[in-house]
């Protein structure tokens, strides 16, 4: 069975600082996808990222950045210099590769980012 | 282009009523996904649908049912509600599995059952 922990229930940082959320997941298919999603106070969800796990290569993307790394089984997610806009739950979330893979998340770190 | 549109976005239920809460999306998607999000829980999901006709319980699908008659459409049937059924509820949907491509949510339904 798939598993995705986020031991963060909740961050509070000032802006500007530099915030690490941590993402462990538990699978036993080789072939699999890690997601990130936002998830701001209105309630949608956004698609960050997706992975797949024979990709350990970091993802950069302007403030945001991701390290995969299988050794330990975490996909962290980075936002560098953060502003008040980032203020969010953030989901990771995992697909396996067999059947009708389904997203599992996780159960979501709040990001409270203040001025 | 709409994506994938929930309706409503609101209901308060007593309990023992019945609802439908609505989904339908406009991208052609095969994949559709029912999910609900409780407080610190995150999403877990109900039922999903590979195509038209053919759907699937997902983790938690007690007290639901669901139909899939048409690509676009994807209902998610609360037929007895319950006080435990009180969440947000999200519907999704992507063009293949999860693992291969984006899926896509709407915004969400937010459901009290008093």
């Amino acid at each position: 069975a798939q598993k995705v922990t986020q031991a963060q229930t909740e961050i509070s940082v000032v802006e500007k600082e530099d915030v690490t959320l941590d993402c462990v997941y538990e699978t036993r298919d080789t072939t699999y996808y890690l997601f990130w999603y936002k998830q701001p106070p209105s309630g949608e969800l956004v698609f960050l990222i997706r992975r797949n796990s024979f990709d350990e290569q970091n993802e950069i993307s302007g403030r945001y950045s991701w390290n995969f790394q299988k050794s330990t089984s975490s996909f962290n997610f980075t936002i560098t210099a953060s502003q008040v806009v980032d203020s969010a739950v953030y989901f990771c979330a995992l697909s396996e590769g067999s059947g009708y893979s389904t997203l599992t998340f996780g159960k979501g770190t709040m990001l409270l980012v203040s001025p | 282009n709409a994506g994938v549109t929930q309706t409503p976005k609101f209901r308060i239920l007593k309990i023992g009523q019945s609802m439908t809460l609505q989904c339908a999306q406009d991208m052609n998607h095969n994949y559709m996904y029912w999910y609900r999000q409780d407080p610190g829980m995150g999403l877990k999901l109900i039922y999903y649908s590979v195509g038209a006709g053919i759907t699937d319980k997902g983790e938690v699908p007690n007290g639901y049912n669901v139909s899939r008659s048409t690509t676009e459409d994807f209902p998610l049937r609360l037929e007895l509600a319950a006080p435990s059924q009180t969440s947000v509820y999200f519907c999704a949907s992507s063009f293949g599995r999860t693992m291969n491509t984006e899926a896509f949510f709407g915004q969400g339904t937010r459901l009290t059952v008093v």
